[in-house]
């Protein structure tokens, strides 16, 4: 399975809203996690099965999708959220990662 | 909260061999599936390996199997993954992560530990 994220780069302002796409190249139902990277930071688990806030993620943070087409969509731009997102499929249990989307 | 760290990272030469531990805490460490990740130079995000709970199963990256073995000692909460045959390819900052769930997504990750392959 070969996720597809897009775009690669997305240059917005603080309080604008991203919108993250990730394709698969076969269904995986709804088994897409979301993760957030800083610079000098380990991953962080945002969004789970595809629609799921993990634990502390802020409401600003909302998924969708479900098959081949997956959507993460952050409102009102924070200093923060200025990183580089991953999208993972766990439909196996040989992982995938998308190459990630850099919000700058 | 559960926490974990990554160490033994280092230089080496290609060819070499190196043990990576990944230490837990705040959590029953052999009741989840943990891996090992690695960012490469090249950005990107790479699964290394994957151990089961009980160590019944393992799982690997095709760039590593056959080089790589992961394994655990629950006893002692730590995570390990020896690496043998080591290439330029593998320097990397190398993660540790729980898994949440089956297959899994991770819910708790290390800060890495730095591994450089060079002559």
């Amino acid at each position: 399975i070969v996720l597809t994220q897009s775009p690669v780069t997305l240059s917005l302002s603080p309080g604008e809203r991203a919108t993250l796409s990730c394709r698969a190249s076969q269904s995986i139902g709804h088994y897409l996690a979301w993760y957030q990277q800083r610079p000098g930071q380990g991953p962080r688990l945002l969004i789970y099965d595809a629609s799921n806030r993990a634990t502390g993620v802020p409401s600003r943070f909302s998924a969708s999708g479900s098959g081949t087409e997956f959507t993460l969509t952050i409102s009102n731009l924070e200093p923060e959220d200025f990183a580089v997102y991953y999208c993972q499929q766990r439909d196996t249990w040989t992982q995938r990662f998308g190459q990630g989307t850099n919000v700058e | 909260e559960a926490q974990l760290v990554e160490s033994g990272g280092d230089l080496v030469r290609p060819g070499e061999s190196l043990r990576l531990s990944c230490t837990a805490s705040g959590f029953i460490f052999g009741a989840f599936p943990m891996s090992w990740f690695r960012h490469t130079p090249a950005r990107r995000l790479e699964w290394v390996a994957t151990i089961t709970g009980s160590s019944s199963s393992t799982y690997y990256a095709e760039s590593v199997r056959g080089r790589f073995t992961v394994s655990r000692d629950n006893a002692a909460d730590t995570l390990y993954l020896q690496m043998n045959g080591l290439r330029a390819e593998d320097t990397a900052l190398y993660y540790c992560a729980r898994g949440r769930t089956v297959p899994p997504d991770f819910d708790y990750w290390g800060p890495g530990t730095l591994v450089t392959v060079s002559s």
